[in-house]
């Protein structure tokens, strides 16, 4: 399984972006990138993913380096509620369907 | 539409006793996984089946426990003779479809069952 590296721990303040790096170096060409959080007691959420491209949705912003190996995840105006731990996670597009879970990066956001 | 359901939230169980932990997927959802997150640790992969099949178990323990996901009901992952060591979150996910278009392929996950062993 391709591995991904993340900060352990980032801080950051309520209304402000947050960009939540990720390190990927050994990606292949047909991995696709997945960013999954969980809040505290619950189970996890997905988040967004992309391939190649810069991607948005309602939740966040993915930006994908040009060479594949990082990828940033952008909160655009962080609240409370979005304190969590982001996971980065590599997923094939064939072959095993397990997500793999790092660390992660536990966000913690200041009133 | 109802989100993957877990039950119970909460189980306390002696060393020795059997722990069953239900999992009721989304509607439409026909694949199922089972992930454990130990207390202080990272969330890993245990099993992941299909209606009456076990597709990966790669990350099951080689004892003790078994999961099925039968035609008709819920999931069902079951931890015989628990230890304390089995004391941990277990979250299952559900999805529509595996090795589709991507955006089919995202797990969606329950609120899980807070294992307790005394």
């Amino acid at each position: 399984d391709a591995k991904t590296t993340q900060p352990n721990s980032m801080e950051s303040n309520e209304e402000e972006p947050v960009h939540l790096p990720c390190n990927h170096s050994t990606i292949s060409g047909t991995d696709y990138i997945h960013w999954y959080r969980q809040l505290p007691s619950q189970g996890p959420e997905y988040v967004i993913h992309g391939l190649t491209s810069n991607v948005n949705n309602r939740m966040a912003s993915l930006a994908i380096a040009e060479d594949r190996k990082s990828s940033t995840l952008i909160l655009h105006r962080a609240t409370l509620r979005d304190a969590a731990v982001y996971y980065c996670i590599l997923r094939p597009i064939q072959g095993a369907q397990k997500l793999v879970f790092g660390q992660g990066t536990r966000l913690t956001i200041n009133p | 539409n109802a989100g993957v359901m877990q039950n119970p939230r909460h189980l306390v169980r002696r060393r020795g006793q059997e722990a069953r932990l239900r999992c009721s997927p989304m509607k439409g959802h026909s694949h199922v996984y089972w992930y454990r997150q130990l207390p202080e640790e990272g969330l890993k992969f245990m099993v992941y089946l299909q209606k009456e099949n076990i597709i990966d178990e790669s990350g099951m323990p080689k004892e003790r426990f078994s999961a099925e996901f039968p035609k008709e009901g819920p999931s069902i992952l079951r931890i015989q003779q628990v230890v304390r060591g089995d004391s941990a979150a277990y979250f299952c996910a559900s999805s529509p479809l595996a090795g589709g278009p991507l955006a089919k392929n995202i797990q969606y996950f329950g609120a899980g069952t807070r294992l307790s062993v005394l």
